[in-house]
């Protein structure tokens, strides 16, 4: 079966400070990978979506950027924070074809201080 | 793109009692439209899902509308249980896409014992 795994579940960063969130997703192949972020009250946000190595699109312009090195996993970065970056961000992926549902990550919340 | 709005924000109702949850949709190409519960510090998942093919879907307790001429839809959730409670999100994709989906911002149900 499949599953998926991010981390770190918690984080507390400085303004300014380097972020990376690492998400894997194992039992399928060529999946696509998301990032989406979830602030209070403005529901799930995607910030950048995956459907293949390499290849990334960005939904919103943003702080952050993303990497997919490898086939199943998909990381989250950022140079520096900023405070409007705290929030639980949540991993997701989907199958290639023809389906929409998602599966998500447990979800890392942020915190930038 | 497609834009999605999600009404009520909160909803509170006693057990037993039915709860609605309205969402409408601008894309007049999307075609799927799946429902997530996220519980307290978890991860969304998925609970319904309907195809534009179909008016309506059940699944015991939890049922989904679709109005594709008026471009909305509803979850409705029958004799209501404190388990129910849970922030409830609705979503539109347009399927055999990358299988994006746009959420709405999220109703936050709470069923009173």
């Amino acid at each position: 079966s499949q599953t998926i795994h991010q981390w770190p579940a918690t984080l507390v960063q400085p303004v300014g400070s380097p972020l990376s969130l690492e998400c894997t997703v194992e039992g399928t192949s060529n999946p696509n990978l998301y990032w989406y972020r979830q602030a209070a009250g403005r529901g799930l946000q995607l910030l950048f979506y995956s459907i293949g190595i390499d290849q990334i699109s960005s939904e919103v312009p943003q702080n952050l950027s993303a990497s997919r090195p490898q086939d199943r996993q998909f990381i989250l970065s950022s140079k520096k924070l900023l405070l409007s970056d705290s929030g639980f961000y949540l991993c997701a992926w989907s199958l290639t074809r023809n389906t929409g549902e998602l599966f998500f990550g447990e979800g890392s919340r942020l915190t930038v201080l | 793109g497609e834009n999605v709005e999600q009404h009520p924000s909160t909803l509170s109702v006693q057990e037993g009692d039915s709860a609605v949850i309205k969402c409408t949709y601008s894309d007049s190409a999307s075609n799927y439209f799946p429902w997530y519960k996220q519980e307290l510090g978890k991860r969304p998942q998925l609970i319904i899902d309907i195809r534009s093919n179909v008016g309506e879907k059940k699944d015991q307790r939890i049922a989904v509308t679709l109005n594709k001429t008026a471009k909305h839809f509803s979850l409705h959730i029958t004799e209501t249980q404190p388990e129910d409670s849970a922030v409830y999100f609705c979503a539109a994709s347009i399927r055999g896409s990358q299988g994006n989906l746009i959420f709405g911002k999220g109703t936050k149900l709470s069923v009173k014992p």
